[in-house]
């Protein structure tokens, strides 16, 4: 099994400043790598697939980056609805698996 | 407008059963990979279990094998979800979602499952 660590657990910034989130797998998963947005009491929502790729109707400040081991989601810019936490998840491999998430917090 | 909805949660004893239930509107079921995700409180995801398009391939995660079966109504455009001797630590909130590829692009609500005495 896969397992994606991702940091910091927690990430706590002002509006307007830049997030960058780290996701680490044991092991390479080439590009399938997908990272997802959760607000409270909310289902998740796909931000980034195969890395480095928008899903439909994801803003542009939100980016993907990375291949093999290391990822990075980076939020150019944080407005007040991206405070939320953010799971990174590997694709390809069975099982599929998640990351454990990073928070990121109004400073 | 395209959407998920689980139903069937709901508070069942230690080695009880349920069956979760999600309906598709907007898109057919049959055309998509589906899968289940859950989300124990307070704590991250967890991948529960996919189902083929034609449902000849279903897949489970290794903690609910041989306890829970995925299953597909396609004349329903409806998911299940079977869940039986259901322990404490299955307790969560589950999702169902379409996916594209490895990606889970449509989520639901979710239903909120506890098992307890």
């Amino acid at each position: 099994e896969i397992v994606l660590t991702q940091s910091p657990a927690t990430l706590s910034l002002s509006p307007g400043e830049r997030a960058t989130l780290s996701c680490r797998a044991s092991q390479s998963v080439s590009s399938y790598l997908g990272w997802y947005q959760q607000k409270p009491g909310q289902a998740p929502r796909l931000l980034i697939f195969d890395a480095s790729n928008r899903a439909t109707g994801i803003p542009a400040r939100f980016s993907g980056s990375g291949s093999g081991t290391d990822f990075t989601l980076t939020i150019s810019s944080l407005e007040p609805e991206d405070f939320a936490v953010y799971y990174c998840q590997h694709g390809g491999i069975w099982p599929l698996t998640f990351g454990g998430g990073t928070k990121v917090e109004i400073k | 407008e395209v959407q998920v909805l689980e139903s069937g949660g709901g508070l069942v004893q230690p080695g009880g059963s349920l069956r979760l239930s999600c309906a598709a509107s907007g898109f057919t079921l049959n055309n998509y990979v589906m899968r289940w995700v859950r989300q124990a409180p307070g704590k991250g995801l967890e991948w529960v279990s996919s189902i083929s398009y034609s449902a000849g391939s279903t897949y489970y995660a290794d903690s609910v094998k041989g306890r829970f079966t995925i299953s597909r109504d396609n004349s329903k455009n409806t998911l299940y979800l079977q869940m039986n001797s259901l322990r404490a630590e299955d307790t969560a909130v589950y999702y169902c979602a379409k996916c594209t590829n490895f990606y889970f692009d449509l989520w639901g609500r979710g239903t909120l499952v506890t098992v307890s005495s």
